[in-house]
This record gives C-alpha cells, sequence and structure tokens, in this order.
C-alpha cells in the first residue's frame, strides 16, 4: 500500500511568505503528526491531529499551525516566515495515537524540505 | 523537561564489524521508547518498538535493548554493511492526559560503514 505523502518535496520562500505543506497518511491511518527537522535540533513535534482535532502540541509559535479533514489528510502552515523556519518538515501516521502496542508504528513521509531566503 | 541524549555523536566502523549506539532519557510519564533509521535526505523509517515491560527486541541484524530503571537503551548492530550508514534516532513516547502520544526524539548517531 502506498506510504505517506508529502508535498511539495521542495520549495522555496521568502521571509515575511506564508508556506502550507500538504500530508496524505497511510490508507486506514487516522493519526497524523508533523515534526521539524534541522542540523542542529534534531527532530522537534509540533502537532498531533486525530480525528480532525488537535491532540498534542509541541513548544512553537502561534505562526505555525495545522489542521486535519475528513479524510484523515493533513495540512500545516508557517506564516511570516523567518529564515529560521528553513527545514525539513515531516508528516508521519499511525492507525490511532497513544497506543503502546508493538504493532502501531509510526510510519513517516519523505518530507517537504522548505528554504527560507 | 523530557529529553533524550544519544551517544556517541558520530561514529565510523568497518564493514562487517559490530557497533552499539547509545540512548539515555529523562522522559515521563513513559510509553515506549523507538529506534529509527533515517538516511540523508529521506524520512525516518523504525526499526524497533519497545514498551516498558520489553527488555530487549530485534529486527535482522538490530537489536535494541531497554533498561527502564535506568532509563538507557542502547541499539546494536551486528556485521554491519555499507547500507547501515545512515542515522539512527532514538525516540521516547511520552503518555499525555486525554490520549495520545508526545514524542521527544534524540538528536542521533550519525554511522558511517566503510570498507
Amino acid at each position: 500500500k502506498a506510504g505517506v505523502t508529502q508535498t511539495p518535496r521542495y520549495l522555496i520562500k521568502t521571509r515575511g511568505q506564508q508556506v502550507t505543506l500538504s500530508c496524505s497518511p497511510i490508507s486506514g491511518h487516522r493519526s497524523v503528526s508533523w515534526y521539524q527537522q534541522t542540523p542542529g535540533q534534531g527532530l522537534q513535534f509540533l502537532f498531533e491531529y486525530f480525528s480532525e482535532t488537535q491532540r498534542n502540541k509541541g513548544n512553537f509559535p502561534g505562526r505555525f499551525s495545522g489542521r486535519q479533514f475528513s479524510n484523515s489528510r493533513s495540512e500545516m502552515n508557517v506564516s511570516t516566515l523567518e529564515l529560521g523556519d528553513s527545514a525539513l518538515y515531516l508528516c508521519a501516521s499511525s492507525l490511532v495515537p497513544g497506543t503502546e502496542a508493538s504493532g502501531n508504528t509510526i510510519y513517516f513521509g519523505e518530507g517537504s524540505w522548505l528554504t527560507v531566503v | 523537561k523530557n529529553q533524550v541524549e544519544q551517544s556517541p555523536q558520530s561514529l565510523i566502523i568497518l564493514e562487517g564489524k559490530n557497533c552499539t549506539l547509545q540512548c539515555n532519557y529523562t522522559v515521563s510519564p513513559f510509553s515506549n521508547l523507538r529506534w529509527y533509521k533515517q538516511d540523508t535526505g529521506r524520512g525516518p523509517v523504525s526499526l524497533t518498538i519497545m514498551t516498558f515491560s520489553e527488555n530487549t527486541k530485534s529486527n535482522g541484524r538490530y537489536t535494541a535493548t531497554l533498561d527502564a530503571d535506568t532509563k538507557q537503551s542502547s541499539l546494536h548492530i551486528t556485521a554491519s554493511q555499507l547500507s547501515d550508514s545512515a542515522s539512527y534516532i532514538c525516540v521516547v513516547s511520552a503518555g499525555v492526559t486525554g490520549g495520545g502520544n508526545k514524542l521527544t526524539f534524540g538528536t542521533g548517531t550519525q554511522l558511517k560503514v566503510e570498507l
């Protein structure tokens, strides 16, 4: 079955602009989470969505927002872009959040590379 | 504050040799610990997941251990191959009131396997 799909894969934006990234989870997966990865900071949790509701949120400013649609697809938006927002943004999906069963693997997409100039 | 620390930061080994990567965490309440492999420019791929009651889990040449008392985990790679060159990330999940998990990521160990 198809994996987690993220679009676009690469994009360049100017400071002050906004950007929207899209994520389609694995079919049947209802939980989607977003992460920012930078060389110095590693992977950092942005937010998690389940059934169109934000379940958890990381420590990011309000410029970072997201949403989930009824078909479990998710988007994240970053407004008023700053140079420091340049990063790889990863989306991950799983069946449901919070289960400890070893079968509930979190699958990551290939990411969207954002460069802010 | 939940934290995950990995060591070493980077490692170079010869093909065929074994190696062990370390992960120490201070995450509460602990839910599970995962090891991921991330090739350059790609998304992370899950290697193992361990809950509180599991102290070892294998996936082919990869064996992860967990000591919940000392809050330490290790990932042992046996008979390394060139394709093992990647970043290995330790991820600890904390249970969240109301459901869900909050993941804390280590910064990874960059492994390079050479001929």
